[in-house]
């Protein structure tokens, strides 16, 4: 079945440092593909998606291109900030589910210090 | 965008009782939302999909009788932990899918609504 798999966390970096989340998935058509963000006690946030191949997301200065060579949907930031301490989910949904049901990554908590 | 409150927040209660939570999509109307399930410092878990008007599909191991799931109207979906127990305790998460002006469907979570069952 359909699966993602993403980076083992706890990530920890100092303020202003260049930040990248390895995703990968496997899925059996088409799928699209996401990066939520959980803050501390509080639900899901849609951070930014890719619906095809070679497709780049982008938001908050977040960044995830759609690689379906190595299917993969990494996420990057070039300059993070303490305010992006969160939970971070990478995860899909598959055309034959008429994109409704989301799979998600097991999630990758990072830490930003000042 | 999209927005879809969930209510209530949090809930304590007593083994034994029976808890009620909402999902609304505040500003569009869907037909499918769905339940999700997230213990701590671990990811979502599917439990059901609602669907308007008709019965709820649950995932393997999600016990219908226990977890009752009523989407009655197109901006509500209710989920009821019947008999609830400390092993209920948990994150509960809805979302409700959004069709954008392009045709595409994008999933929008509601804020959760944390159970503790003493």
């Amino acid at each position: 079945g359909d699966s993602v798999t993403q980076m083992e966390g706890p990530v920890t970096l100092s303020e202003e440092a260049f930040l990248t989340i390895n995703c990968t998935y496997t899925a059996t058509g088409y799928p699209s593909l996401f990066w939520y963000v959980q803050y501390p006690g509080e639900g899901l946030q849609l951070l930014l998606k890719a619906t095809k191949a070679d497709d780049k997301g982008s938001n908050k200065g977040f960044e995830a291109t759609y690689r379906k060579e190595t299917t993969s949907f990494h996420l990057e930031k070039g300059s993070v900030q303490v305010s992006d301490s969160a939970v971070y989910f990478c995860a899909l949904s598959e055309e034959e589910t008429s994109y409704d049901k989301v799979i998600f990554g097991p999630g990758t908590s990072l830490s930003v210090i000042p | 965008g999209a927005v879809v409150s969930q209510h209530p927040s949090r809930v304590i209660c007593k083994s034994g009782t029976s808890v009620k939570i909402e999902c609304r999509s505040l500003d569009f109307q869907a037909t499918t939302m769905f339940w999700y399930r997230q213990f701590p410092k671990q990811s979502l878990m599917l439990m059901a999909t609602s669907n308007e008007g008709s019965k709820a599909t649950y995932e393997q191991g999600v016990e219908k009788d226990k977890f009752l799931i009523n989407h009655a109207s197109l901006t509500l979906s209710t989920l009821t932990v019947t008999s609830a127990h400390p092993e209920d305790s948990s994150f509960y998460i809805c979302s409700a899918t959004f069709w954008t002006s392009g045709g595409a469907k994008t999933q929008y979570f509601g804020p959760g609504t944390r159970l503790l069952v003493l």
